[in-house]
């Protein structure tokens, strides 16, 4: 079982770069998250996607443009990469319904520096 | 406003010994409470859950966390820990008007280190 994959799992990148995270999901989940987690700092919702066409900001959205062109993939995009984007980026997806009953599901996480 | 505070950053324990990390919370609505458990090189994985009545909640791998209201507090403990224990654990928060969006709050985290 697959669950939610992320690629790549690591990048290194110059600053001004561009780039994409692809996070795919095989559960049919409607909802979609993008997250970055910082050392001493938990996660951190960048945007939300509660279905295919649709995304939000979330807490840390400034820099970051996403895209849910279809249901299974939500895609995080760097168009000028910069220093303070160095983390470690993780996707999760989840049924509708309350949190405490469709919880989300992690994917392993996209480690990104930025130089 | 939403917080989520876990006051120890790194925990060293003896295998065999008893654990307990803290979490203090800070939610303007009924609050969902969760604890993950992160080993190295992977996601978020759900230890346990609490939104209402008993307040001791059972999880995965022995863990257990008990809800105290009059603290805002939803501590999360093991009698015995395993070296295998040895992660990162983020407390949560969610519910109210976020629920149904699935929003969550985390803690900075808590690194566990398990001595032989």
């Amino acid at each position: 079982n697959a669950g939610v994959t992320q690629t790549p799992k690591f990048r290194v990148l110059k600053t001004g770069q561009s780039m994409t995270l692809l996070c795919a999901q095989d559960m049919n989940h409607e909802y979609m998250y993008w997250y970055r987690q910082d050392p001493g700092m938990g996660l951190r919702l960048i945007h939300y996607s509660v279905g295919e066409g649709t995304t939000a900001k979330g807490e840390v959205p400034d820099g970051y443009n996403v895209s849910r062109l279809k249901k299974q993939n939500f895609l995080l995009g760097l168009e000028s990469a910069a220093p303070s984007q160095t983390s470690v980026y993780f996707c999760a997806s989840r049924k509708p319904g309350s949190i405490l009953n469709q919880p989300q599901h992690f994917g392993d996480g996209t480690r990104l520096s930025i130089l | 406003a939403q917080s989520v505070t876990q006051p120890d950053i790194h925990i060293t324990v003896s295998e065999g010994a008893s654990l307990e990390l803290r979490c203090n919370y800070s939610y303007g609505a009924t609050p969902y409470l969760f604890w993950y458990v992160q080993s190295p090189g992977q996601g978020l994985q759900l230890l346990l859950k609490y939104f209402s009545g008993d307040t001791l909640v059972q999880g995965i791998k022995g863990f257990e966390a008990e809800f105290k209201r009059s603290q805002s507090s939803f501590n999360l403990r093991k009698p015995s820990v395993h070296w295998s224990d040895a992660a990162e654990y983020f407390c949560a928060v969610g519910g109210g008007r976020g629920s149904t969006l699935g929003r969550l709050y985390f803690g900075r985290g808590t690194q566990l280190t398990v001595w032989p």
